[in-house]
């Protein structure tokens, strides 16, 4: 098993309601936020991105919102599925000249 | 079209011992960036390659190097291994330097020293 480390927060939902997963970022500079997910054992895989020119972006089944004003993130996914599940990472940029910044995930759970 | 390959999927090394990680990124991407995941830190930057120069790079000591080729494919290096360099290494590619635009991630290398 894991080492004692990072106590992600999860989050456990139905199969088949929605969920969302939130997310705090640091820096006021920032102008590009990517939510990806990572399943055990695999790379973290690019969800979907919002630049901060917007305050909302669509893809499938996934919606990410962005608040500059309180410097938050969130990623809704509707109809969330059992392969859904895994952890969630919501990264920034820093401002255009700075490496993208992780957070610290969220586990979602999904029950069938 | 082929996403982000590294190579080798798994490492077993020797405290003392160097090991060399290999990323070939998405055809046409000249960014390469390297990252460090373990269980207590997280997802923590080491650095970024665009058109073979180091442009950016994280807080790690310099047991911890890089490079990239003409043909943007990255190596990173690792000298003189500790316990506490066991991690998932991974490296992402973009078309463009970071921060812009979207960055894949490949599988991982992961490296266990004992």
């Amino acid at each position: 098993g894991e080492s004692v480390g990072l106590h992600l927060p999860t989050l456990s939902v139905q199969e088949g309601d929605n969920s969302i997963i939130n997310c705090a970022y640091s820096n006021s500079a920032s102008d590009y936020f990517i939510w990806y997910k990572q399943e055990s054992g695999k790379g973290p895989q690019f969800i979907i991105d919002i630049r901060s020119n917007m305050d909302k972006r669509q893809g499938q089944r996934v919606t990410v919102l962005l608040n500059k004003t309180v410097k938050h993130l969130s990623l809704q996914i509707a109809a969330t599925q059992p392969g859904d599940s895994a952890v969630y990472f919501c990264a920034e940029n820093g401002g255009s000249q700075g490496n993208l910044i992780f957070g610290k995930g969220t586990k979602l759970s999904v029950k069938p | 079209k082929a996403g982000v390959t590294q190579t080798p999927r798994y490492l077993i090394k020797t405290r003392g011992q160097q090991v060399t990680l290999s990323c070939s990124p998405i055809s046409g991407h000249r960014s390469v960036s390297w990252y460090q995941q373990t269980p207590g830190q997280g997802l923590q930057f080491l650095f970024e390659y665009f058109s073979e120069t180091q442009r950016n790079k994280g807080n790690f000591p310099g047991r911890f190097s890089g490079r990239q080729f003409s043909n943007s494919r990255s190596e990173m290096n690792v000298s003189t291994l500790e316990l506490g360099d066991s991690a998932l290494y991974l490296c992402a590619s973009s078309l463009g330097l970071r921060g812009n635009t979207e960055a894949f991630f490949g599988q991982g290398t992961r490296l266990t020293v004992v």
